[in-house]
């Protein structure tokens, strides 16, 4: 399977913890991009690399969440101390921008239940 | 902010009819713009995009217009399959150095065998 992947699909913790996901992207794409989406409604950016370079944050991206991408390839988005209001699903997706295209390819998806 | 958004939550059609679901967006400085499909459990699923210099495009079966005067963008889809049931998105790149996608709140299409 080529596409995006992202690990674990589902994750239940209790309030407090802390918790981990990854995203591997399609090879060789250089734009690697996080979104959380609720029940219901679209995905919302949270944040977007360039190779290992952060470029872009939402609002959405509080100080408990941390991403990074340190050897430009996968990609790890860390929530400390989780909140119930954390709970939704966390998507990733990639881009090959030296292609000259603008789509974005996402994953399926790694579901947070807090507790 | 702006936003994209979508006029019918629900659209029910009969297998084999064609299929028209509707995005309106306020933002005009967008130049771009996607739809996706998502099924239950799964990501988004890439169907057609749509650059602001053109005002229709051709896929498999789907068809996107691009109306720039009224803001409005529509997926038609041909024929429509059972297996086109699903959750589509519009979603659109406001551009000025930004490369995140605003999606709107999603229209559930059902298709009636």
């Amino acid at each position: 399977d080529t596409g995006v992947s992202q690990n674990p699909r589902h994750k239940i913790t209790k309030r407090g913890q802390n918790v981990t996901f990854r995203c591997d992207p399609i090879s060789e794409h250089n734009r690697l991009y996080w979104y959380r989406q609720t029940l219901g409604q679209g995905p919302e950016f949270l944040t977007y690399f360039q190779n290992e370079a952060q470029l872009e944050k939402s609002r959405l991206l509080s100080d408990r969440f941390s991403a990074e991408r340190p050897k430009g390839s996968f990609s790890t988005l860390e929530i400390q101390r989780t909140e119930q209001g954390d709970s939704a699903m966390y998507l990733c997706a990639s881009t090959d921008r030296t292609s000259g295209a603008y789509e974005q390819y996402f994953g399926p998806g790694t579901r947070l239940t807090v507790t | 902010g702006e936003s994209v958004g979508l006029h019918l939550p629900t659209l029910s059609v009969q297998e084999g009819d064609n299929s028209i679901i509707n995005c309106a967006y306020s933002n005009s400085a967008s130049d771009y713009f996607i739809w996706y499909k998502q099924e239950s459990g799964k990501g988004p699923q890439f169907i057609i995009d749509i650059r602001s210099n053109m005002d229709k495009r051709q896929g498999q079966r789907v068809t996107v217009l691009l109306n720039k005067t009224v803001k409005h963008l529509s997926l038609q889809i041909a024929a429509t399959q059972p297996g086109d049931s699903a959750v589509y998105f519009c979603a659109e790149n406001s551009g000025a150095g930004s490369y995140q996608l605003t999606f709107g709140k999603g229209t559930k299409l059902s298709v009636i065998p």
